[in-house]
């Protein structure tokens, strides 16, 4: 079985700064991605990052970083230079085994900039 | 632009009504489609596995014959919530992904969602 765990409910931050969300999952899969999404208010889901785990760099896109530390089983978000319109609900998500497609979600971070 | 169009948006009705809810994919072939279901902040849960073709596969908890899934071709899956009551309110939301042959980069793309209000 897979699980994914975010222990932040809530996080500020300041604009202009960068700000890290934290997520550790556990899995028996040796083969599995990890995703991050940002849900606004509105409720659309948007993908931000993905991470494969046989992927050697870090993914980037553009402000967003995800921090991959297989070990540790860890793929925490980083968000630099925060705007204010990443104030939402940003949730980690992976994929694996034979649940190809199928989304496993941790609880979610409440992200708040403040200007 | 979206991928996955989902429709209705928003619904309010009646206890007791049925409640279709519709999920396309708008430029790609889906075999497999996902339902989420979610209440007020919190995490997405699934609810099932839509099959094109075949019958849907539930996770464990979720009625089937509350929940009915038809994926009856390449692009729509629906979802009806059947006989709807206050406790069946709830944001569900369904995704669909471009490939699905071993672990992807592609994302799962999301629908809007559809906010479903019994009264």
């Amino acid at each position: 079985a897979q699980k994914i765990t975010q222990t932040q409910p809530g996080m500020f931050v300041q604009e202009k700064e960068a700000v890290t969300l934290d997520c550790t999952y556990d899995t028996s899969d040796p083969s599995y991605g990890l995703f991050w999404y940002k849900q606004p208010s509105s409720g659309e889901m948007i993908f931000l990052i993905y991470q494969g785990s046989y992927d050697q760099q870090n993914a980037t896109e553009g402000r967003y970083s995800l921090n991959f530390q297989k070990a540790r089983k860890s793929a925490n978000l980083v968000i630099s230079a925060s705007q204010l319109g990443d104030s939402a609900m940003y949730f980690c998500a992976m994929t694996g085994g034979t649940s190809y497609g199928k989304l496993t979600f941790g609880q979610g971070t409440i992200l708040t900039v403040h200007p | 632009g979206a991928v996955v169009s989902q429709h209705p948006s928003r619904v309010i009705c009646k206890s007791g009504t049925s409640v279709k809810i519709e999920c396309r994919s708008l430029d790609f072939q889906a075999t497999t489609m996902f339902w989420y279901r979610q209440f007020p902040k919190q995490s997405l849960m699934l609810m099932a596995t839509s099959n094109e073709g075949s019958k849907a596969t539930y996770e464990q908890g979720v009625e089937k014959d509350k929940f009915l899934i038809n994926h009856a071709s390449l692009t729509l899956s629906t979802l009806t919530v059947t006989s709807a009551h206050p406790e069946d309110s709830s944001f569900y939301i369904c995704s669909a992904s471009k490939r699905l042959v071993g672990i992807s980069n592609q994302p799962q793309h999301f629908g809007d969602g559809t906010r479903l209000s019994i009264l």
